[in-house]
C-alpha cells in the first residue's frame, strides 16, 4: 500500500445528489492533490493543498468543492454532477510543497459513476 | 495536442517476453521525467525518475531511457510476468509549465501465459 486511502472506493450518484469522497494520508506529507482520471485520457489535475491552503485550481467548475481541515485529510465534495463526471478520482500526497522532484504518492482512486 | 504522447496505447505479450514502450514529449525546458505504473483498480506507482543528466535509469526489470535532445524516453520491460500487465504512464515536469506534472495517457500493457 502507498500509504495514502480513498473512500468510498465505489459511488454512484444521481445528479441531483450531493457526496464527498474522502482522502487521508499517513506518509507526514504537506501537499495534497485531486485528480480526475477518465478512460484513455491524461490524468487531469484539479486541486492541490499545500500545508492545508489550496495553491491551484485547474478551472474546475463549482459543481467540485475540495476542503482541506489538516495536512492528512483532504475532501472533495460533490453536487449536481453531470453524466460526464463520471470517472475515476485520484487522490495523491508529496512531502514539502508542490515541487515536481517530490514523488507523488497516488491512493487506489474512488470510481464515481453519475447517472 | 497534448505535450505528452504514448505508444502504443496498448500492447500484449507473451510471458517472458521483452517489451519497449515509447514515451514522446515536446514540453521544453525540461526538468524531469517519471515512469508509473498502474494496476487496474490502484493508483499510479512510480517506477523510475530521470532528469536532464540521466540517460538510463533500472529498477528491477524496468529500464528507462532519456534521450533529452530528440525529447524520447522508452520503458523497456525484461523477461515480462503476468504481474507486469498494467497502465504505465509517462509522466514530464516542464519549466514553461510552472514545474507542473504533464501527464501522457499511458500504454496499457497485457502479459498472457
Amino acid at each position: 500500500e502507498t500509504g495514502v486511502t480513498q473512500t468510498p472506493r465505489h459511488l454512484v450518484m444521481g445528479m441531483t445528489n450531493k457526496k464527498s469522497l474522502k482522502c487521508e494520508q499517513h506518509l507526514g506529507h504537506n501537499a495534497m492533490y485531486w485528480y480526475k482520471q477518465s478512460a484513455k485520457k491524461p490524468l487531469e489535475l484539479m486541486f492541490v493543498y499545500s500545508l492545508e491552503e489550496r495553491v491551484e485550481n485547474n478551472s474546475v467548475p463549482s459543481r467540485f468543492s475540495p476542503e482541506c481541515p489538516n495536512s492528512s485529510h483532504l475532501f472533495l465534495h460533490l453536487h449536481t454532477l453531470q453524466p460526464e463526471d463520471s470517472a475515476l478520482y485520484l487522490c495523491a500526497s508529496s512531502r514539502e510543497g508542490v515541487s515536481s522532484y517530490n514523488e507523488q504518492f497516488f491512493g487506489p482512486g474512488t470510481r464515481l459513476t453519475v447517472l | 495536442k497534448n505535450q505528452v504522447e504514448q505508444s502504443p496505447q496498448s500492447l500484449i505479450i507473451l510471458e517472458g517476453k521483452n517489451c519497449t514502450l515509447q514515451c514522446n514529449y515536446t514540453v521544453s525546458p525540461f526538468s524531469n521525467l517519471r515512469w508509473y505504473k498502474q494496476d487496474t483498480g490502484r493508483g499510479p506507482v512510480s517506477l523510475t525518475i530521470m532528469t536532464f543528466s540521466e540517460n538510463t535509469k533500472s529498477n528491477g526489470r524496468y529500464t528507462a531511457t532519456l534521450d533529452a535532445d530528440t525529447k524520447q524516453s522508452s520503458l523497456h520491460i525484461t523477461a515480462s510476468q503476468l504481474s507486469d500487465s498494467a497502465s504505465y504512464i509517462c509522466v514530464v515536469s516542464g519549466q514553461e509549465y510552472g514545474n507542473k506534472l504533464v501527464f501522457g495517457a499511458g500504454t496499457i500493457l497485457r502479459v498472457k501465459s
